[in-house]
Parts: structure tokens; C-alpha cells; sequence
């Protein structure tokens, strides 16, 4: 059975800093890895999806990359800033689920002005 | 463009009682549909997934069901609600890899 697991479970850093979250997963057969933000009380937001062939994707100031073999994921952001105070949350599709993800408890990011 | 609607947003019902929640899809046809809870402190659980029209597969044994009467409508229901059914839920879609979420319906039983 699949398990993802984040660390740290929270962070709070001061605005400007770059930080990077973790996630690593159990089992190695997955279709992709996804990282998405969610905001209190509110539903998920899709950041980045980095296929199983892939080892990174960016968009904007967020790099996340894939290393498949060792069941590791990190989500790195530059500059941070107050706006990117959310939860973080990665998840990851298994091969032959019908697309279904697996999600961690997710970080809880705090980024202080 | 793609949306997913979900309501209501806050619900507050009592021990023993129904449960209907709703999700709807638009722009899309045939899509994968997913029931997900969020309970605190433990992550987001995948409840229930419909692949078509009256398909439903449970992931988990509960005091729910679920139900796709049309290709883009998903229900969550419950005949009479527990304690233990307070939670966040999510309702999601997706054609392909990238999965898409709606608001979420933030349910309170008392």
C-alpha cells in the first residue's frame, strides 16, 4: 500500500527566504507526483505535476523535482513571500489506479512579513 | 473551461440524520469523479471513485455511499450521519493525470 509522508509538517520562515518542503513516497511505481497548495477552509490548487519520466518541472518561483527511484520529492520556493502562506500538499497517482491520489498530511508553510 | 461546482460550503447536521452533498463538473465530458476526506490530523482519504455513469468503487468501508446519475454530476450521501462523519470534503475530477478540486463542503455533525 502506497504511503506518502511530508516533512516537516510545518515551517515558518521570514519573507525572502528561499525554502524547500519534502515528500517521499513507499512505493516506486507511479504514474506522476503532484504538488498542490490549499488554502484554510478552501479546496486544492494544482501547482505542479511532474511525470514518472521526468525529474523536474518549474513554474514561476517553484521548482519541484522527482527522483522515482529513491521515492523522493521536494518542492522548492524562491523568494518567498507572505502570499505563500498555505498548506502543502503532495500526492502521488499509482500505475493502473484509475488516476487516484495518494496524499500526504501535507506542510503547513508560514511565511512571515 | 473546465469548472467544478460543489455545495453547500458549511453544513451543520445532527447525529442520525441524511446526508446529501452534491459536485457537479462542467466543460468536460466523461470524466474520472472522486469523493476525498479531509479529517484533522489525518490527510486527505480518498472515499469513493466513479470511472462512468453508475460505476462506483468504495476505497474505504463507511457510513457513506455515492452515486453518478449523470456523467457529470457525483452525490455523497449517508442515510443517517455519525459523529465520526465530521470532516472536509472534496470533490474532484479528472481526464488524464491532472486532477482537479472543488471547494470543498465542510461538514459538522453534532
Amino acid at each position: 500500500k502506497q504511503e506518502v509522508t511530508q516533512i516537516p509538517a510545518a515551517l515558518s520562515v521570514p519573507e525572502g527566504e528561499n525554502l524547500v518542503l519534502n515528500c517521499s513516497f513507499t512505493d516506486s511505481a507511479i504514474y506522476n507526483l503532484q504538488w498542490f497548495r490549499q488554502d484554510p477552509g478552501k479546496g486544492l490548487t494544482s501547482l505542479l505535476l511532474i511525470q514518472s519520466s521526468q525529474r523536474e518541472q518549474t513554474s514561476g518561483r517553484l521548482n519541484a523535482s522527482l527522483d522515482k527511484s529513491s521515492g523522493r520529492s521536494t518542492l522548492y520556493i524562491a523568494a518567498s513571500q507572505p502570499g505563500d502562506s498555505a498548506t502543502y500538499l503532495c500526492a502521488v497517482t499509482g500505475l493502473g489506479s484509475n488516476y487516484k491520489l495518494t496524499f500526504g498530511k501535507g506542510t503547513l508553510l508560514t511565511v512571515n512579513p | 473551461s473546465q469548472t467544478i461546482h460543489q455545495w453547500p460550503a458549511t453544513l451543520v447536521q445532527p447525529v442520525g440524520s441524511p446526508l446529501s452533498l452534491e459536485c457537479t463538473v462542467e466543460g468536460t465530458s466523461n470524466p474520472n469523479l472522486y469523493w476525498y476526506r479531509q479529517a484533522a490530523g489525518r490527510g486527505l482519504q480518498l472515499l469513493f471513485y466513479s470511472v462512468g455513469i453508475g460505476q462506483i468503487s468504495s476505497e474505504v468501508p463507511q457510513n457513506l455511499s455515492a452515486s453518478r446519475p449523470q456523467d457529470r454530476q457525483f452525490i455523497l450521501s449517508s442515510k443517517k450521519l455519525l459523529l465520526s462523519d465530521s470532516g472536509f470534503y472534496l470533490c474532484a475530477w479528472s481526464v488524464g493525470p491532472l486532477a482537479f478540486f472543488g471547494q470543498g463542503t465542510r461538514l459538522t455533525v453534532v
